[in-house]
């Protein structure tokens, strides 16, 4: 499996503000994806990031709030804009598995608190 | 988006026995992939086991193993020999075959091991 770097691993944040995660895989992957665990809840998919093209977004989520960059085939960021504190959550950022076998790993995970 | 139920919020074992998680998912697929993630307090994502539908015999990794019934569209994850280890929140996923890598997750159960 690859590993998958997450930085940073935790951060309070002040409402209105804006935070960087950045996520770093030590082997070229195609897809990356983004996550979102909100307080006690299940993971939710926030978009998918290809390399060359613009994020696609799951519904309920939009590249105003949650923009991404996807600059190669081993890093991607995701940025939290415009701060408020329902956006407090664990953001996760994964990758598919080598060979084409259906499976996706993660990264350590964002711990975000937004005051 | 498919719906995937994990009935059981939380579960108690006592170190060495074995415990079962439950997950039932609802599609009209026929072939498909499903998993089973732990998530410890660490929030690392952990892949434990997958199973394609497709295949009749049941996945196994070490202490882990499953019991998929694709009729009854179960799958069920067993942990035998708890250890202390185990402790964590288990997250049943669902993927579909369409080549996007894209996973339905249920709510969670929440295994704590006593000693």
């Amino acid at each position: 499996s690859a590993v998958i770097s997450q930085k940073p691993s935790r951060d309070i944040c002040q409402r209105g503000t804006s935070l960087t995660i950045q996520c770093q895989v030590d082997s070229q992957v195609t897809m990356m994806f983004w996550y979102r665990q909100q307080p006690g809840q299940s993971l939710t998919l926030i978009a998918t990031a290809n390399q060359g093209s613009e994020a696609t977004y799951e519904s309920g989520f939009v590249i105003d709030k949650f923009p991404i960059s996807r600059p190669n085939l081993t890093f991607s960021t995701l940025t939290v804009s415009n701060m408020s504190p329902e956006d407090s959550s664990i953001y996760l950022c994964s990758v598919e598995g080598q060979g084409g076998n259906e499976k996706l790993f993660f990264g350590s995970g964002t711990q975000l608190s937004v005051l | 988006a498919q719906t995937v139920t994990q009935s059981q919020p939380e579960m108690s074992v006592q170190e060495a026995e074995t415990v079962t998680l439950s997950c039932t998912y609802d599609t009209s697929e026929n072939n498909y992939y499903l998993f089973w993630y732990k998530q410890p307090p660490s929030r690392q994502m952990i892949l434990v086991i997958r199973q394609e539908a497709y295949k009749q015999q049941n996945a196994t990794e070490n202490r882990f193993s499953v019991n998929f019934q694709k009729a009854a569209k179960s799958f069920s994850l067993k942990i035998s020999d708890s250890q202390l280890g185990d402790t964590a929140m288990y997250f049943c996923a669902f993927m579909e075959p369409r080549g996007d890598y894209k996973l339905s997750f249920g709510a969670g159960t929440t295994v704590t091991v006593r000693a």
